[in-house]
């Protein structure tokens, strides 16, 4: 069966650091794979989307970034963090061929002082 | 374009009483739908989903929805709440070949 991993599972950093938030994907293979942050109280945003290595497509301009530097793996990085990139991440995959449905992973709290 | 909005951002129910969560979809072509459930500090758990299959889909945890084109909508039941369904609820159009939309989401509190 497939799972997914995201960590860290909470992270304080301060402003005008930088982040890196990790999503890995087991027992599938080419999956597409989509960041999404949920801020308070709101509903989920997408970030980005990949349908393969070094694929990104960017949905919301803003101040960070994603790569995935290998086939089940996919990296939310920011160079400077802002206030505003609090929030709860979430890494989900589906399937390259077939239904649309995704599968999400546990989430990373980010809170940025 | 698609869109999906949830009609209540927030849904009481006693215990043992029925649950609805309503959706309403916007869709120029045949959609594909989900429910979502997630629970505080938790990923989302998929509940069901319609693919233009039968027009009933049942879900996990005695969950389900019906799709009903001539109403645009896709609403959520379940026959007798529990307290464990207290969570947040999300339904989702899928856009184009990868992507989703979501509603703004439904959080639903059951009273004992």
């Amino acid at each position: 069966s497939q799972t997914i991993h995201q960590w860290p599972a909470t992270l304080v950093q301060p402003v005008g650091s930088p982040l890196s938030l990790e999503c890995t994907v087991e027992g599938t293979s080419n999956p597409n794979l989509y960041w999404y942050r949920q801020a308070a109280g709101r509903g989920l945003q997408l970030l980005f989307y990949s349908v393969g290595i070094g694929q990104i497509s960017s949905e919301v301009p803003q101040n960070l970034s994603a790569s995935r530097p290998q086939d089940r793996q996919f990296i939310l990085s920011s160079k400077k963090l802002l206030l505003s990139d609090s929030g709860f991440y979430l890494c989900a995959w589906s399937h390259a061929v077939g239904g649309h449905e995704q599968y999400f992973g546990p989430g990373t709290r980010l809170t940025v002082t | 374009a698609q869109s999906v909005t949830q009609l209540d951002s927030h849904v009481s129910v006693s215990e043992g009483t029925p649950v609805l969560l309503r959706c309403n979809y916007s869709s120029s072509y045949s959609p594909s739908l989900f429910w979502y459930v997630q629970h505080p500090n938790k990923g989302l758990q998929l509940l069901l989903k319609y693919t233009s299959a039968a027009t009933l889909v049942k879900g996990i945890n005695g969950f389900e929805a019906e799709f009903k084109k001539s109403e645009t909508s896709f609403h959520l039941t379940k026959p007798s709440a529990h307290m464990s369904d207290a969570a947040e609820y999300f339904c989702a159009i899928g856009s184009g070949t990868y992507k989703y939309i979501f509603g703004t989401g439904t959080r639903l509190k059951v009273l004992a």
